[in-house]
């Protein structure tokens, strides 16, 4: 089984705070997302990456930005937290096939709240 | 931009009842489609995908979806739900094309609540 973990389920931050969050996957995987998972609004791409060193802006990349330094490991990042920043965080991880597209794995997310 | 949009935000049933969720999406070219569930405290999971073929797919759990072309759509249908159902479901697309990273559009989300 596929498995990706992140490094925090809750995480309390003040405003101003640089906040790193973690994602490991343990199936070699070269696709890796970052998304924030909002009510009403589904879940929004944040960034992505295709390979180590490599990374692409989604659609909401203000604010943050993206560390993947190997494989297996894709960082999220935000610079100064703030409010409205508050929310919860998905990682993914998928396979990246030649004309092929592979579903999906999802970490447990982390709930961010920054106060 | 591409989009995809989920009607029903909110969707309270009795057990037994049938279910059918709506999925529209805005892309004119050649489309892979995702069913994921989300149950209470738990990751998000894949329930069905669509890439070609016969547009009528089965998943897990007695679900299904069927890809209508012409209408843009992706309905998630389960004859009879049970109360162990009650997940909120995002429909997501990828737009196929040259550079295609295997990004994911995702819906809105719906919140489906089954009453036992």
């Amino acid at each position: 089984d596929v498995k990706v973990t992140q490094s925090s389920r809750y995480l309390v931050k003040r405003t101003g705070e640089k906040v790193f969050l973690e994602c490991v996957q343990d199936m070699d995987h070269e696709n890796m997302f970052w998304y924030r998972q909002d009510p009403g609004l589904g879940l929004r791409l944040i960034y992505f990456s295709y390979d180590v060193k490599m990374k692409e802006k989604g659609d909401i990349p203000e604010g943050y930005s993206v560390s993947r330094e190997k494989k297996e490991r894709f960082s999220l990042i935000l610079e100064s937290a703030s409010t409205n920043q508050t929310s919860m965080y998905l990682c993914a991880s998928s396979l990246l096939g030649q004309g092929l597209i592979y579903e999906q794995y999802f970490g447990p997310g982390t709930r961010l709240t920054v106060t | 931009a591409q989009s995809v949009s989920q009607h029903n935000h909110h969707v309270i049933l009795s057990e037994a009842a049938s279910l059918e969720l709506g999925c529209n999406y805005s892309y004119g070219g050649t489309v892979n489609l995702f069913w994921y569930v989300q149950y209470p405290g738990q990751h998000l999971q894949l329930l069905l995908k669509y890439f070609s073929g016969d547009p009528l797919v089965k998943g897990i759990k007695g679900f299904e979806a069927e890809f209508i072309k012409s209408k843009f759509s992706f309905n998630l249908r389960k004859p009879s739900v049970q109360w162990s159902d009650t997940a909120e479901y995002f429909c997501a697309v990828n737009a196929r094309g040259s550079g295609n990273t295997g990004k994911l559009i995702f819906g809105q989300g719906t919140t489906l609540q089954v009453k036992p």
